[in-house]
C-alpha cells in the first residue's frame, strides 16, 4: 500500500519564477492538504482539495494556488516566488467526513524549496 | 501565541529516562493529534485522542487529553536515541461539511543522548 508521495524532493527557484509540486494521496484517499513548514516552525495549513475543488484555505495570498485531478493527485503552484517563501511544504491525504477512521491525516515527505 | 502550543521548546534526557512534552490549545477541538519529525523530513502520525477521551496508549507512547483547561501531554516511556526528533502536536476542528485542517505549533524538539 503506497503512501503520501511528493514531487520533487527538492527545488531551488530565484525571486520571481514560479513554481509546481506534486502530490499523490494514500491509497484510497479522496482529499489532500498542503502545508507550509517553515525551518523551526510548525507546518501552516495552505488549503484542501476535494472533488477537484478548493474546499478549505488558510491565511495564504493568492500568489499560492492549486488543483486536484481525477485520480485525486494534486499539485500545489506558487508564483512570483519570494525569499520567504523558502520552506518544506508537506502534502497530507486523508478521508473525507467526520466518520471516525477519517480523522488521520497521513504527510508526504515533502519538497524542499529555496528561494534565492 | 498559535493554536496547540507546545512546552518545552526543548527537552534532553538520558537513553531510558521517560520524556514529557505539553500541548495547549484554544479553541474547541474534535480531537488533537501527536506527529513525529525527523530532521525536517515528513511527518509521521504517532497517536490521536478524541475529545470525549482523557487517555490513550500506544506501545512507550502515554497521551492525555484534558478539554477543561485545553491541554494535552505526550508521554514516551524508557526513551531511545532513536526517538530523537521533534514532536508536534494539531488539533483538529471538524467544520459542518466535514471538511478538516490541523493547527500545528511550534514543536518540542526531543534529544535523547545515548
Amino acid at each position: 500500500d503506497a503512501g503520501v508521495t511528493q514531487s520533487p524532493t527538492h527545488l531551488i527557484k530565484t525571486r520571481g519564477q514560479q513554481v509546481t509540486l506534486r502530490c499523490s494521496p494514500k491509497s484510497g484517499h479522496d482529499t489532500v492538504s498542503w502545508y507550509q513548514q517553515a525551518l523551526g516552525q510548525g507546518p501552516q495549513f495552505i488549503f484542501q482539495y476535494y472533488e477537484e475543488e478548493e474546499r478549505q484555505r488558510g491565511n495564504f495570498p493568492d500568489r499560492f494556488s492549486g488543483h486536484q485531478f481525477p485520480n485525486y493527485s494534486s499539485e500545489l503552484n506558487v508564483n512570483a516566488l519570494l525569499l520567504g517563501d523558502s520552506a518544506l511544504y508537506l502534502c497530507a491525504s486523508s478521508l473525507r467526513g467526520p466518520d471516525r477512521g477519517r480523522d488521520t491525516q497521513y504527510f508526504g515527505p515533502g519538497t524542499r524549496l529555496t528561494v534565492l | 501565541s498559535q493554536q496547540g502550543e507546545e512546552d518545552p521548546q526543548a527537552l534532553s534526557i538520558q537513553e531510558g529516562e521517560n520524556a514529557t512534552m505539553n500541548c495547549s490549545y484554544k479553541t474547541s477541538i474534535n480531537n488533537l493529534q501527536w506527529y513525529r519529525q525527523n530532521s525536517g523530513r515528513g511527518l509521521v502520525h504517532l497517536i490521536l485522542i478524541r475529545s470525549n477521551e482523557r487517555e490513550k496508549h500506544s506501545g512507550r507512547l502515554r497521551v492525555t487529553l484534558d478539554t477543561s483547561k485545553k491541554s494535552s501531554s505526550l508521554l514516551i516511556t524508557a526513551s531511545r536515541a532513536a526517538d530523537t526528533a521533534s514532536y508536534f502536536c494539531a488539533t483538529d476542528s471538524l467544520s459542518d461539511t466535514g471538511r478538516r485542517a490541523l493547527t500545528f505549533g511550534s514543536g518540542t524538539r526531543l534529544q535523547v543522548q545515548p
